[in-house]
């Protein structure tokens, strides 16, 4: 069974240009995650989705960042402009349900010079 | 908002030493995750408790989701090198729409 695809891998940008991440999450997951992590730090929840609905995006900062889910697979997330403090990974993580067992991908790594 | 304490923040053993860690929270949890990150890739799953009490093994790791349902412990036995990585708990409530809280880490270093 394939896993959690995220891309890129690596991006670097400078502080105020745009970047979009995007995630595949394993087939039939209901529910996918977005999470941001940054060194040092465990993964911090930014957005959660069930099928291409919003459940959660309470620590989402909106003004800049955003997510979507269209047709209930892949997702995306988009950083608009981006800030120093945005370097991190973002992690991809998809579950068959709300209460169910997370598993991730590799994750994106974020450098904003 | 909810938060959890995980200690120790890191720890530098011997091989073949045992290990223990554990995660505390302000409120009650009915999911504790147990998940292992190692440089450059994402976190992945150890062990899952759903039940206060539960006791549950994965070869050399064993994990216990506490009887007041706000704490966690994880054991690593007979440690190798290749156990070094960053350990998280994460806990789910009942409170809310199955968010996935996580800890700050426990990285572990084994010396051979």
């Amino acid at each position: 069974e394939a896993g959690v695809a995220q891309s890129p891998r690596y991006k670097i940008i400078e502080k105020r240009q745009s970047v979009a991440f995007w995630c595949n999450p394993i087939s039939g997951h209901a529910t996918l995650y977005w999470y941001q992590q940054i060194l040092g730090q465990g993964p911090k929840l930014l957005i959660q989705f069930q099928n291409n609905g919003v459940v959660d995006d309470s620590q989402l900062p909106k003004d800049r960042f955003s997510a979507e889910r269209l047709k209930g697979v892949d997702s995306t997330l988009k950083i608009q402009p981006a800030k120093l403090e945005d370097s991190a990974v973002y992690l991809c993580a998809s579950s068959p349900t709300t209460t169910g067992e997370l598993f991730f991908g590799e994750g994106s790594r974020l450098t904003v010079l | 908002g909810q938060q959890l304490n995980q200690s120790p923040q890191s720890m530098f053993i011997q091989e073949g030493e045992d290990v223990s860690m554990n995660c505390t929270s302000s409120s009650i949890f009915n999911t504790w995750l147990w998940y292992k990150q190692e440089p450059g890739e994402g976190p992945v799953l150890l062990i899952a408790l759903y039940k206060a009490g539960e006791l549950t093994s994965n070869g050399r790791l064993t994990a216990q989701f506490g009887i007041t349902r706000k704490d966690s412990f994880l054991n690593i036995s007979a440690s190798i090198p290749s156990d070094v990585g960053i350990y998280f708990c994460a806990g789910r409530s009942s409170s809310n729409t199955g968010k996935l809280i996580f800890g700050q880490g426990t990285t572990l270093q084994v010396k051979p």
